[in-house]
């Protein structure tokens, strides 16, 4: 079965300082990965993607994740974080279900930035 | 910027009563679907739509319905709302094709007492 693991709850950086943000997944065939960000009271925004085509993806504000199919990971990442990136973020992985893709979400990183 | 919307933003409202939470997109998009998240909590899907006339049950089993009359519109209501409803309703449409990126509206919180 397809899955996705976030493996820290909270993470807690410095302004001006890099994010790591780490998800591992699970599935029996070359997935579509996402990372989708979303704010206090705000909907979900798209990060980035991940569907088979170079494994370094760049996303928006700076972000960026690198697909590694050795280590089943798909780690987000920025080199300076800002006080706006404090959020959470939610690592999903696409599976086939029926005649549409589903969407299997992990259970959520929540990012702090101190000043 | 994804042309998502869902209404209301935030609903209170008693036991017993009947809700339908609104979502419309004006991408053309001809798949939809509805999520729920309990706070802290990832996402579960309990609804989805490959275009009109079509609904299907998610992942997560849910008591409310939805209805995909026309293209950009898809509601979900609750016949009769409990407190174990209180929960946030998260709306996404895609393309089909194209790795099917959801886009996500800004979500509906609701609160049953």
């Amino acid at each position: 079965a397809q899955s996705v693991t976030q493996l820290d709850s909270h993470v807690s950086v410095s302004e001006g300082t890099p994010v790591l943000l780490r998800c591992n997944y699970s599935s029996s065939y070359s997935p579509s990965l996402f990372w989708y960000v979303q704010h206090p009271n705000k909907g979900l925004q798209l990060l980035l993607k991940y569907t088979s085509a170079a494994t370094l993806v760049k996303g928006i504000n700076g972000f960026e994740a690198e697909f590694k199919k050795s280590e089943t990971s798909f780690h987000l990442t920025k080199p300076s974080a800002h006080m706006s990136d404090a959020a959470e973020y939610f690592c999903v992985v696409s599976v086939r279900g029926g005649a549409t893709n589903k969407l299997i979400f992990g259970t959520g990183t929540l990012l702090a930035v101190q000043p | 910027e994804a042309d998502i919307y869902q209404t209301p933003r935030y609903l209170v409202i008693g036991t017993g009563k009947k809700i339908t939470l609104e979502c419309s997109q004006t991408m053309g998009h001809d798949k939809m679907y509805w999520y729920q998240q309990d706070p802290g909590m990832e996402l579960h899907l309990i609804h989805y739509s490959y275009g009109v006339n079509s609904t299907e049950k998610g992942d997560l089993s849910s008591e409310s319905t939805v209805s995909r009359i026309r293209t950009e519109h898809f509601p979900l209501t609750l016949e009769s709302a409990r407190p174990s409803h209180t929960s946030q309703y998260l709306c996404a449409s895609s393309l089909s094709g194209a790795g099917e990126t959801q886009y996500f509206g800004p979500g509906t919180r609701l609160l049953v007492l």
